[in-house]
């Protein structure tokens, strides 16, 4: 069965720059949603997009942003990196992503990002 | 505001031993609950979950039980393999959200 695709699987970028991870959600699923897991720790929810709108948002600094564009992939994109934005970030689908929702999140296998 | 506790680990176990990993929550309403699974260098996959009290949750030989007199979602196995290695999360959604809110992790190490 399809998963969740993330790219890219790796990123290494310096201090003030930025980047850009991408999620292709698992077919006819419409929500997508971001997570943050530092080093050693728990996935943190960062944003979610349901029919290409935002459906609800976590801590995400102001220095990301994200989007759900017409064929339900997903960018985040990350400005002014910095030593601390180090860590996996996971992308995760499902159907019908509202509040209340019963749909399982399938996750991606994650973008390791490291900031020099 | 929701929160999931769960018992630190690492937790070390001889193969065919008895698994318990403790979870509790703290949530307004009715919340979904879920355990996931990371093996190394992977992402999560969901072990299992329940959507109401009482419910039971089992795949690949696990168990949990939404309890919510003790707001508790305990992970068992009967008898864990070297291949259950991994870090195990506990995890709720509520009613108001659509966002998973996650335990720190337990390790698990089973040795042969």
């Amino acid at each position: 069965a399809a998963g969740v695709i993330q790219s890219p699987r790796h990123l290494i970028k310096e201090k003030r720059e930025t980047a850009t991870l991408k999620c292709y959600p698992i077919p006819r699923h419409d929500t997508v949603y971001w997570y943050q897991q530092g080093p050693g720790q728990d996935p943190q929810f960062l944003i979610s997009f349901y029919e290409k709108m935002q459906s609800d948002k976590g801590s995400i600094p102001d220095r990301f942003s994200a989007q759900q564009f017409s064929d339900y992939h997903s960018e985040l994109n990350m400005s002014s990196l910095e030593l601390g934005d180090s860590a996996l970030y996971f992308c995760a689908s499902s159907l019908g992503g509202t509040s209340g929702s019963l749909y399982e999140q399938y996750f991606g296998p994650g973008t390791r990002l490291t900031v020099t | 505001g929701n929160s999931v506790t769960q018992m630190e680990g690492p937790v070390t176990l001889s193969e065919e031993a008895f698994l318990t990993i403790n979870c509790t929550y703290t949530a307004t309403g009715y919340p979904s609950l879920f355990w996931y699974v990371q093996y190394p260098g992977e992402g999560l996959q969901l072990l299992l979950k329940a959507t109401k009290a009482d419910d039971k949750g089992s795949n690949k030989g696990f168990e949990a039980t939404y309890r919510k007199e003790t707001t508790s979602f305990h992970l068992e196995k009967g008898s864990v393999q070297v291949s259950d290695s991994a870090v195990y999360f506990c995890a709720l959604r509520n009613q108001a959200g659509t966002a998973l809110i996650f335990g720190k992790g337990t390790t698990l190490s089973v040795s042969s």
